[in-house]
């Protein structure tokens, strides 16, 4: 079983600041991996992927990747009461179950006016 | 495009009784995926199909759960028979490969399952 490892928080931060959210993984041959939202009472929702090394921009979202430390993380600029969510990591399986994904437990933000 | 679809978006029943949970996937997508989610478990995956071929259902808690994918666009989740313990939310999402190693997963709005 591949393990996906996230602070479950709640992480609280004030608008406008850098939210910072990681997530480590097990299986060192993993090739992609996702960051998902999930608004209370809803289902989650697909924010961005990465699959190289280094930073991966789009909007105020930033993914960063470390495969030699098996570690990704999600940093989110200028931070919005609408930001306010749980996040939750997930990682692609290998070989020929690909398509499957395993998730962290996800992390709680709140994001305080 | 409408996105994945599920039906009923809540259901209440009595311990015992059957349940039918409904899945209409993306379009052209060729995984999907059943889950469960619980304030003590999480996101749990319980099966998943590709080219509506089940691939792994050791995620299946008991043999009272079962899954069906007729064809490409249609998928169900059936309980029988029900427990309290059962109570959950329950989505389904499909994906599609964007590239050999990535697979873009969306879920649907999800069902509210309540045992009682």
């Amino acid at each position: 079983q591949k393990e996906v490892e996230q602070n479950s928080g709640p992480l609280s931060v004030p608008e406008g600041a850098i939210a910072s959210l990681n997530c480590t993984y097990s299986d060192r041959g993993s090739q992609s991996f996702f960051w998902y939202r999930q608004y209370s009472g809803k289902s989650p929702e697909l924010i961005m992927f990465i699959y190289s090394n280094g930073d991966k921009e789009d909007g105020r979202f930033t993914a960063q990747l470390n495969k030699a430390s098996q570690y990704v993380s999600l940093l989110i600029r200028d931070s919005q009461p609408s930001d306010s969510a749980t996040y939750l990591c997930a990682v692609n399986d290998r070989g020929s179950t690909l398509g499957r994904l395993y998730f962290g437990r996800g992390t709680q933000l709140t994001v305080w006016p | 495009d409408a996105g994945v679809i599920q039906s009923p978006r809540h259901e209440v029943t009595e311990m015992g009784q059957e349940v039918t949970l409904r899945c209409k996937p993306i379009s052209g997508h060729d995984y999907l995926f059943w889950y469960r989610q619980t304030m003590m478990r999480g996101l749990e995956l319980l099966i998943y199909f590709n080219n509506n071929v089940p691939i792994d259902d050791s995620g299946m808690p008991e043999d009272r759960f079962s899954a069906k994918m007729p064809n490409a666009s249609f998928s169900t989740l059936k309980i029988q028979p029900s427990e309290p313990r059962d109570s959950a939310v329950y989505f389904c999402a499909s994906s599609l490969p964007v590239s050999p190693s990535i697979h873009e997963q969306f879920f649907g709005p999800g069902t509210r399952l309540t045992v009682l």
